[in-house]
This record gives C-alpha cells, sequence and structure tokens, in this order.
C-alpha cells in the first residue's frame, strides 16, 4: 500500500465545474502539500497544511489530521487549471501519491 | 535568486554510459533533495542533504547511483553504467530545514535522462 493514495487518476471537467480531488496517507506527518505539475515537468507548490483549510484564489484545500485525509478543491474550474495535481506528506523531506490528472474542457 | 535551477535540461544516453546532473539550489536553502519521478507517477525520493551531510538515502538509490553536494550548495547526481530502466525525470529541490523561516519547497524544472 503507497503512503499517499489519490483519487481519482484522472478527471475530466467542464469549465466551471466544481472539482474536488482526494488524498489519504498514512501514519503522523509535519504537514501535507498540495503541487501542480504542467507537461513539460516543472512543479509548482499551491498549499502547505497541517490543520484545517487554506483558501488561494479559486483553489481550497482542507485537511483532517484524524481521519489522515485531505482534499483539494476548484471552483469555477478553467482549462487553465488542466495540469496534474498531487499530494505528498511530509516528514523530513516529501513523500508523493501518484497524482490527479485534470483536463478541464471548454 | 532565480530559483532551482537544473542541468542539463535534456540527456540522451548510451545504455553503460555514465551521466552526471547538477542542482543548483536557492542560494539560502540548506536542504537539497533529488526525485525520479517516470511517466505517470509521483516523484520518488532518492535522497536528501541538510548543507554537506547526506542525511537519508532511498533503496531505490542502488549502488549505481551517487550524490555529492560538497560544499552545501550545488549537489551533482551521477548515475554509472545507466541502463534503460534509468530513463525518466530528475527533479531537485530546495528548502530550509524546518523551523524559523520554513516555508515550503522550490523545485528545479528537472532533467529528463533517456537511455537508449
Amino acid at each position: 500500500k503507497n503512503e499517499v493514495e489519490q483519487s481519482p487518476q484522472n478527471l475530466t471537467a467542464q469549465e466551471g465545474e466544481f472539482i474536488t480531488i482526494n488524498c489519504s496517507y498514512s501514519v503522523g506527518i509535519s504537514a501535507l502539500h498540495w503541487l501542480q505539475q504542467h507537461p513539460g515537468g516543472g512543479i509548482v507548490s499551491l498549499f502547505m497544511l497541517s490543520s484545517g483549510k487554506k483558501k488561494h484564489g479559486r483553489l481550497i484545500a482542507t485537511i483532517n489530521i484524524q481521519e489522515k485525509h485531505s482534499s483539494l478543491h476548484i471552483t469555477a474550474s478553467h482549462p487553465r487549471d488542466s495540469a496534474v495535481y498531487i499530494c505528498a506528506k511530509e516528514n523530513d523531506k516529501l513523500i508523493f501519491g501518484t497524482g490527479t490528472r485534470l483536463q478541464v474542457f471548454p | 535568486d532565480t530559483g532551482v535551477s537544473q542541468d542539463p535540461r535534456h540527456k540522451i544516453t548510451k545504455r553503460g554510459q555514465n551521466v552526471t546532473f547538477r542542482c543548483d539550489p536557492i542560494s539560502e536553502h540548506n536542504r537539497l533533495y533529488w526525485y525520479r519521478q517516470t511517466l505517470g507517477q509521483g516523484p520518488e525520493f532518492l535522497t536528501y542533504f541538510q548543507n554537506e551531510a547526506q542525511l537519508e538515502k532511498s533503496r531505490l538509490l542502488s549502488d549505481r547511483f551517487s550524490a555529492e553536494r560538497p560544499k552545501g550548495s550545488f549537489s551533482t547526481l551521477e548515475i554509472q553504467r545507466t541502463e534503460q530502466g534509468d530513463s525518466a525525470m530528475y527533479l531537485c529541490a530546495s528548502s530550509l530545514a524546518r523551523g524559523i523561516g520554513f516555508y515550503g519547497y522550490t523545485f528545479g524544472s528537472g532533467t529528463r535522462l533517456t537511455v537508449v
């Protein structure tokens, strides 16, 4: 069993839809990270969470420490949101999930 | 500071050859990480340094792989006797150690290795 599990693996949406990506992790962590990766490889950090909820623009990330679960929400999705979204747990270093490939169509 | 730089961006090599990649982290970051990513997978941890000390190595890092950070600044990752299974994107990231000033990880654009 992977230390970090993400679902779904692939997600397609129509522009404007509300999107949720889920992440579950094993054992305790210093923090849970959400990152975005575009074709070509570049990885950008979106959120770092140790409790509660964070919001940045149309992106919202939540974490439930007791249930070892986090979600990333995208409100009013747009084609430019198309990317791979990866969650990673942190314990001195990041351990990544396999990622969720999101495609948003106009 | 221009972020984390990796060189080269792409490398094609013949099986059996040695290759070396370089990573220049953000200058004030004392931690440097190497990851490997294959198609459709998330990055896999290889090793990390704090200053010049290599603090952890993954079991993925076989004897053919070696990483150094001699002066606590840039790092090199060498793969000896490359195999086709080594074909992947090699990613470098840097951060401050947790504590005062930690604000997350910054990733380089990666080195894509193709072994033919």
